[in-house]
């Protein structure tokens, strides 16, 4: 099955500046990958996502790279806020049956004002 | 509220107790799946729902487990016996169509097993 690693665990970064997050998947069939962020006691909410059809997705202070040949990707945030600080997940997503999600051990940033 | 519920958000219970949870998705949605996330980790698939048909199951999914969607609209999921190793948030999401789109997930039923 697919294995999605995240790293780093944990990031801080002061307020306005930006934030990288990177994950490496598996399965080379897997063509959807969403970020999704968790805030404490909520469940996860879909930030950004990108299609393997598609090298770099932005919007606004928030922008994901893809690359497929290496079967990675990552999570960019500029101009980071105080409200940025939550856990973002990584997920890769394969294209039959389910299309279920496996999801990266997460990363807990914390942007210091 | 048009999103994901769940009910109930917290249920603290004895081991060798049965619980139940329930999902309502986006009305819309026909794929429903329960997800598993553990502290410090990411959501991790346990079942999957197109319709009333249940067509994917996690080895995680032990025979205690045991998940429904009976009209194709809300699920539930009971565990049987539980145990301490149980205790985590158990996620619901819904996505509308086929394919990979937006999974929309619930706020979560958090379960401690005492």
């Amino acid at each position: 099955g697919e294995n999605v690693e995240q790293h780093p665990s944990t990031l801080s970064v002061q307020e306005g500046d930006s934030a990288v997050i990177k994950c490496t998947y598996s399965d080379s069939a897997s063509n959807y990958f969403p970020w999704y962020k968790q805030e404490l006691g909520k469940g996860p909410q879909l930030i950004i996502d990108i299609r393997s059809n598609v090298g770099e997705k932005k919007d606004q202070r928030i922008a994901v790279t893809l690359n497929k040949t290496a079967k990675h990707f990552s999570l960019h945030i500029t101009e980071t806020q105080p409200e940025d600080s939550a856990v973002y997940f990584c997920a890769a997503s394969g294209r039959t049956g389910a299309n279920n999600l496996f999801f990266g051990t997460g990363t807990r940033l914390t942007v210091i004002p | 509220d048009t999103g994901v519920s769940q009910d109930p958000r917290h249920k603290i219970t004895k081991r060798g107790q049965n619980v139940t949870f329930r999902c309502d998705p986006i009305s819309e949605h026909n794929r429903l799946y329960w997800y598993r996330q553990t502290l410090g980790q990411g959501p991790e698939f346990l079942t999957y729902f197109q319709n009333e048909a249940q067509l994917e199951k996690s080895r995680l999914l032990s025979d205690r487990f045991s998940a429904e969607r009976p009209k194709g609209s809300f699920s539930t999921l009971e565990i049987q016996r539980t145990e301490q190793g149980d205790s985590a948030m158990y996620l619901c999401a819904s996505r509308p169509t086929q394919g990979n789109t937006e999974a929309f997930f619930g706020q979560g039923t958090r379960l401690t097993v005492v």
